[in-house]
């Protein structure tokens, strides 16, 4: 059964680094998205993509963040000069058209 | 804008015995529901979804979910659970209207199973 990965699972990082997080969406998905749930809170929604760009994004999602789809299987999130309130679980999901979304693992990220 | 609401935070329940997770929605056009599992250190897997037609839709793991758009909920229901269902709940809606189908989250209810 096709499924969404994600890589790492488990990112340790210094404040003020800067992070890549890394996920294949799920072959012949279109939408791809970026949800964070801080321990204990509800999952929120960061950034959708489509066809080669964002097509909408949360006010979380400041000038810290970016997205990438460099290659046409990978989507990235990369965090610039993290912060301690970064520290989450970052999931990457994907989606056909409008079905059901499909989410990986996640990663989380510890700021330290 | 669009907002869930779990009513429930914790959940108690003994196994075997019936249970109920409240879900109810505000969006002012037709959604697209959403139930996900989350169990520890895992990801989000997809319980049921309602998108149309029948309002009472049937998911994984004996799970079934009851769509009710004069009441705006979307309670889940098991009949009869099991230690294995512990794990936290989530009610999520998309408003499919056209739009990046984005998901909202509730605030997650944790079910905890008891012997």
């Amino acid at each position: 059964e096709p499924e969404v990965t994600q890589t790492p699972s488990h990112q340790v990082t210094q404040m003020g680094q800067e992070v890549i997080l890394r996920c294949v969406p799920i072959s012949n998905h279109l939408y791809f998205y970026w949800y964070r749930q801080i321990l204990g809170q509800k999952v929120e929604f960061l950034v959708s993509f489509y066809n080669n760009e964002i097509s909408e994004k949360s006010e979380i999602f400041d000038d810290q963040f970016s997205v990438e789809r460099p290659d046409g299987s990978n989507f990235t999130l990369k965090i610039r000069s993290t912060k301690l309130e970064d520290s989450a679980m970052y999931f990457c999901a994907s989606k056909q058209g409008r079905t059901e979304a499909f989410f990986g693992q996640g990663t989380r990220l510890t700021v330290v | 804008a669009q907002s869930v609401t779990q009513l429930d935070s914790q959940v108690p329940v003994f196994e075997e015995a019936p249970v109920e997770l409240r879900c109810n929605y505000s969006s002012s056009v037709s959604v697209y529901l959403f139930w996900y599992v989350q169990y520890p250190n895992q990801g989000l897997q997809l319980l049921l979804k309602y998108l149309s037609g029948s309002t009472l839709v049937k998911g994984i793991n004996g799970f079934e979910a009851e769509f009710n758009k004069s009441q705006t909920s979307f309670h889940l229901r098991k009949p009869s659970v099991h230690i294995s269902d512990t794990a936290e709940y989530f009610c999520a809606v998309n408003t499919g209207s056209g739009n990046t189908g984005k998901l909202i989250f509730g605030q997650g209810t944790t079910l905890q199973v008891k012997p």
